[in-house]
């Protein structure tokens, strides 16, 4: 399994507390992707890095921030969670070089906004 | 109209049978593609990795894609019951990564 852990792997919370989920990699890998995962949609791209300090918005980062302050760990952060951020959240990594690398993900956070 | 359309099933088959997975896109632009499977509260794990149009063979499995009907397909020989996951198909066009939303696959024993 690719080095990837994520962390809290679960995690409940009320409306309108900041949450922050972490994902740290022992790969080296330039890139890494925040995504959710929900029924019906399938996987849908939040946020992504491409280096330390350089990210970019997904199809869907409304109500998300991410943070890279180093190469291995890449930070979600939703400001004021609301219950249609109720997911499960990946994090993947790719390539050392290349974009166009396959993906390996995390075991995933499962996260209840109630 | 979605980038990457897959028929959510699900399928259920019994063991032995041979399985067929597909997706259909829009982007002509895709030149890699990825067949994934999840299981149950994991993460996905890549399975299969093409590029461009052709067959590619990994054991029990077999990826197919043909750029001219924008359609990619994988297929289970003598499917096993730890082949019950969902199946995700991915593309890419080098800047982004598409996923389809996942087959869920059932095989009986």
């Amino acid at each position: 399994d690719a080095g990837i852990t994520q962390s809290p792997r679960h995690k409940v919370t009320e409306t309108g507390t900041p949450v922050t989920l972490r994902c740290h990699q022992t790969e080296n890998h330039r890139y890494m992707y925040w995504y959710r995962q929900d029924p019906g949609h399938g996987l849908r791209l939040i946020h992504y890095s491409y280096g330390v300090k350089d990210t970019d918005k997904g199809e869907v980062s409304d109500g998300y921030s991410v943070s890279r302050s180093k190469t291995e760990d890449f930070l979600l952060t939703l400001e004021s969670a609301t219950s249609s951020q109720t997911s499960v959240y990946f994090c993947a990594i790719s390539g050392s070089t290349s974009f166009t690398d396959t993906q390996y993900f995390g075991p995933g956070t499962r996260l209840t906004v109630l | 109209q979605k980038e990457v359309e897959q028929d959510p099933g699900p399928l259920s088959v019994p063991e032995g049978a041979i399985v067929s997975l597909n997706c259909t896109y829009s982007n002509s632009a895709f030149q890699y593609f990825m067949w994934y499977r999840q299981y149950s509260r994991k993460g996905p794990e890549l399975l299969m990795y093409t590029y461009s149009s052709g067959n590619k063979e990994d054991g029990r499995f077999t990826a197919q894609v043909d750029k001219s009907s924008k359609y990619i397909s994988l297929f289970i020989r003598d499917s096993q019951p730890s082949d019950s996951a969902t199946y995700l198909c991915a593309m890419t066009t080098g800047n982004q990564f598409y996923f389809g939303t996942g087959t869920s696959l059932t095989v009986i024993p």
